[in-house]
């Protein structure tokens, strides 16, 4: 049974452009959260989805990021407009059920120049 | 609001036994979660107390007393692959995670 994928796993962008980060959960897992990480610090929750919804997004910023999980494919994290403050680590996790495990794909790495 | 303790950094010796502490203010909780970290690698699941209790993972130990709120993390036989960080995280639906606690196992 395969993990929690993302890719990609670096991503270089210049401000003012467009990130898309994938990621595709472990079979069986219907339930997708993603989170950042800046250097040194804590994952910080972002966004919980179910296949065709948004269960959570208090952790979203209100403007130029949004995220879908469509009933076919990846579920994608979409930043729009770029800035440098934007560069962390994106990591997704899934589970079976709200209050069952999450376990966490390799993150993507995006650097905003 | 939510937040969690835990200290910043430890430092312990090969062999030696550590306990990483938590202390939690949240609502809306369902259990206290242990990830390990290497290095900004993918976290790593280790274990969870949804109840009160220890919870017995080989080498690793997990408490929790949901009147305190207050959990810990125990390391037994600590190798130098211990050497990471250490996430609590309360699980509500989506996970709330502590700032990390940075060990570090000396020979």
């Amino acid at each position: 049974n395969a993990g929690v994928m993302q890719n990609p796993r670096h991503l270089v962008r210049r401000r003012g452009q467009e990130a898309r980060l994938r990621c595709s959960p472990m079979k069986g897992h219907s339930h997708v959260y993603w989170y950042r990480q800046l250097p040194e610090e804590g994952l910080k929750f972002m966004v919980y989805l179910q296949k065709e919804n948004i269960i959570d997004e208090s952790g979203m910023p209100k403007e130029r990021f949004s995220a879908e999980f469509p009933k076919e494919g990846p579920s994608i994290l979409r930043i729009q407009q770029v800035v440098r403050g934007d560069s962390a680590a994106y990591f997704c996790a899934s589970s079976p059920s709200d209050t069952d495990t999450q376990y966490f794909g390799p993150g993507t790495r995006l650097t905003v120049l | 609001g939510q937040s969690l303790e835990q200290p910043s950094e430890v430092t312990a010796v090969e062999g030696a036994i550590v306990q990483i502490n938590c202390t939690y203010q949240t609502s809306g909780f369902y259990g206290l979660s242990w990830y390990q970290q290497h290095d900004g690698g993918a976290p790593t699941f280790l274990s969870y107390n949804a109840l009160d209790g220890l919870e017995e993972t080989g080498r690793f130990s997990s408490f929790l007393s949901r009147s305190d709120s207050y959990g810990y993390l125990l390391l037994q036989e600590l190798q130098m692959k211990d050497s990471a960080s250490y996430f609590c995280a309360v699980q509500g639906g989506k996970l709330i995670f502590g700032q990390g606690t940075e060990l570090s196992v000396k020979p």
